[in-house]
């Protein structure tokens, strides 16, 4: 049972304009959220996270946004660059015993110069 | 932001062979070591957890036998692929928790491709 899911395998946009990549949950329990970008035959970073205490958080052109009611989560990149062009892993947290991250399928990023 | 390193970079091997793949963490000490699994076009999913000094816990459906972990200082964690037959070929891929670091962020090694044929 997928418990984050990224339903859009892939997102292409023009460069300088916004790319909005979702995210959504099933478990109301996750309290923490993280996007990590992956280039290819690489290990992902870390691009920037939220708690579920919040519903926006800000880090230069990346913001994410947290949706706790309709479980959802969405990263804004503005403005797009080629450089951005890369796979976006949403991953999400629980806090507890035993506690790992769940990560979402990934979405392929391309942003057209 | 922390580094963690992985060797070897990809490995090519017969069916019927180990690998051993180190996952070190250069600047902090890791006391749990996560090591993960992708497929092409695929999540990358969880196979075992691993704390310096204990044994390793192991996610449903690993078997533990053949995806031997060793977590033995607080820098290297070892995953060591035996008997490997060409189902094992993936993307092997390590992560680190700095515990000075913001809850839980995990820095994640380069990836270890393996192709048993």
């Amino acid at each position: 049972d997928q418990q984050v899911k990224q339903n859009s395998p892939s997102l292409s946009v023009q460069e300088g304009r916004i790319s909005i990549l979702n995210c959504d949950y099933t478990n109301s329990m996750f309290d923490y959220f993280l996007w990590y970008k992956k280039y290819p035959a690489e290990g992902p970073t870390f691009l920037i996270s939220i708690s579920s205490i919040k519903d926006k958080n800000e880090d230069g052109r990346f913001t994410v946004f947290l949706n706790k009611s309709a479980k959802h989560l969405s990263l804004h990149i503005v403005p797009s660059q080629p450089g951005d062009s890369a796979v976006y892993f949403c991953a999400a947290y629980l806090t507890g015993a035993n506690s790992k991250l769940t990560f979402g399928k990934g979405i392929t990023l391309s942003v057209r110069p | 932001g922390a580094v963690v390193s992985q060797h070897p970079s990809w490995v090519i091997c017969k069916s019927g062979t180990s690998v051993k793949i180190e996952c070190r963490s250069l600047d902090f000490q890791a006391t749990t070591m996560f090591w993960y699994r992708q497929f092409p076009k695929q999540s990358l999913m969880l196979m075992a957890t691993s704390n310096e000094g204990s044994k390793a816990t192991y996610e449903q459906g690993v078997e533990k036998d053949k995806f031997l972990i060793n977590h033995a200082s607080l820098t290297l964690s070892t995953l060591t692929v035996t008997s490997a037959h060409p189902e094992d070929s993936s993307f092997y891929i390590c992560s680190a928790r700095d515990p000075k670091g913001f809850r839980e962020t995990q820095y994640f090694g380069p990836g270890t491709r393996l192709l048993v044929l």
